[in-house]
């Protein structure tokens, strides 16, 4: 069964900080990878994905994350963090068939002034 | 930029009633999801839907939820006889097709409170 498992349920990084975001999924076949975040009240936005080719994809906000295979890891980073990053944050799993996306428990990422 | 629009923001309902969740996915999309996110909770799959019937459902998807695409434009969730425990955010969301790969785009939620 597909599983996403994120090891962190709270991080706090001061402002300008490097920020990594840890994410481990278990899936039979090829997965398909997402990263979503959620502001306080509001939904789910799409920050990157990975479906194949390039292990390093960039997404909106000057995320990015690299798909490890031999580590079952997608995790993301971002050089810089700013205050506007405080959010939670969701990694997800799919597959081809597009039946379902399955999510991990989320991060919760505080900024320190 | 289309977006997924959901209708109510918040419904507040009694225990027992019936409520329905609507949902205007992005125009030329094929494939429809609910998922569910009880607070303070992960985000939670409830059921996918194509070509005018259920792909996939998640056990949590039982006989008192139902899926409806009722014209060319909206796509419901009903829950028959709420619980307290139907409480959550329900999110919809919708894909355009599997080739070239795929990712869903989410509305905003509608927040259910059964009291």
């Amino acid at each position: 069964a597909q599983s996403v498992t994120q090891p962190d349920i709270h991080i706090t990084v001061s402002e300008g900080a490097s920020l990594e975001l840890r994410c481990n999924y278990s899936y039979g076949a090829t997965p398909y990878l997402f990263w979503y975040v959620q502001s306080p009240g509001q939904g789910l936005q799409l920050l990157l994905k990975y479906f194949s080719g390039d292990t390093l994809v960039q997404g909106i906000k000057g995320f990015e994350a690299e798909f490890k295979r031999s580590q079952s890891s997608f995790n993301l980073r971002k050089p810089s963090v700013h205050w506007s990053d405080a959010a939670e944050y969701f990694c997800a799993v799919g597959d081809s068939s597009a039946s379902k996306i399955i999510f991990g428990s989320g991060t919760r990422l505080s900024i320190r002034p | 930029e289309p977006e997924v629009t959901q209708t109510p923001s918040h419904q507040v309902t009694q225990m027992g009633q019936e409520v329905i969740l609507r949902c205007v996915p992005i125009s030329n999309h094929l494939y429809f999801y609910w998922y569910r996110q009880i607070l303070g909770q992960k985000v939670e799959f409830l059921v996918s839907f194509y070509n005018n019937e259920i792909s996939e459902k998640s056990e949590i998807f039982d006989d008192q939820f139902s899926v409806e695409r009722p014209d060319g434009s909206n796509f419901t969730l009903k829950i028959r006889s709420t619980k307290l425990e139907d409480s959550a955010m329900y999110f919809c969301a919708s894909t355009v097709g599997l080739a070239g790969g795929w990712e869903q785009f989410f509305g905003p939620g509608t927040r259910l409170t059964v009291l």
